[in-house]
């Protein structure tokens, strides 16, 4: 079965540090990876997402992230966090065949202070 | 991309009743998902609904609970039947797409659903 780890749960940075999001995932077969941004009241946004090719993957806002196979992880990065984005982010998983839909992680509340 | 529409955006409904989320979708779309998200809680997928067959649900979600219909391929419904505060979520629709291998999630703006 899919699952999807996020280790921190709540994130407190000022404006202009840097960022890293942890996401693990357990699938047994080819993955599809997603990081959701969630701004307070809104819907969900994609950010970036890997499907194949080049590992390192560029997103919207500044953010990246990078697929490490060997160690099922899918980081989410920004080298310089601004006060707006400030949200909650979310690391997802599906798979090209047998469960399509997304497994989601539990989200990890990043709050930025000016 | 699909552009996904979702009615109604938000309701209050008293305990015991039933509330119809309607999911329209802007092109024709084999895989449709729906997912309840609780007060400051993640995405959990409630069922997925396959146009011409039935609903597959997932551990915990029964299809007397959260009857969904999908008669075309562009249109589903999920119903909230007898509803209790512990049903008060905010509940997306979901469908894949992409150009390669509809590998991208695409959501509704979702259903913001408080029971009383």
């Amino acid at each position: 079965a899919q699952s999807v780890s996020q280790h921190n749960h709540h994130v407190i940075l000022s404006e202009a540090a840097s960022l890293e999001l942890g996401c693990n995932y357990s699938y047994g077969g080819t993955v599809n990876l997603f990081w959701y941004v969630q701004y307070p009241g809104q819907h969900l946004q994609l950010l970036l997402k890997y499907f194949s090719g080049d590992p390192l993957v560029k997103g919207i806002k500044g953010f990246e992230a990078e697929f490490i196979k060997s160690k099922f992880s899918f980081n989410l990065r920004k080298p310089s966090v601004q006060w707006s984005d400030t949200a909650e982010y979310f690391c997802a998983v599906n798979g090209d065949t047998g469960r399509r839909a997304l497994t989601f992680g539990s989200g990890t509340r990043l709050q930025v202070q000016p | 991309s699909a552009v996904i529409s979702q009615k109604p955006s938000r309701d209050i409904c008293q305990r015991g009743t039933s509330l119809t989320i309607q999911c329209q979708v802007d092109s024709q779309v084999t895989m449709m998902f729906w997912y309840r998200q609780q007060p400051g809680q993640s995405l959990t997928l409630i069922a997925t609904a396959n146009q011409g067959s039935e609903a597959t649900y997932e551990s915990g979600f029964v299809i007397d609970k959260f009857p969904i219909s999908r008669p075309n391929l562009t249109f589903s419904t999920l119903t909230v039947s007898n509803m209790s505060p512990e049903d008060s979520s905010i509940y997306l629709c979901s469908v894949l797409g992409g150009l390669v291998l509809n590998t991208e999630a695409f959501f509704g703006q979702g259903t913001r659903l408080t029971v009383v």
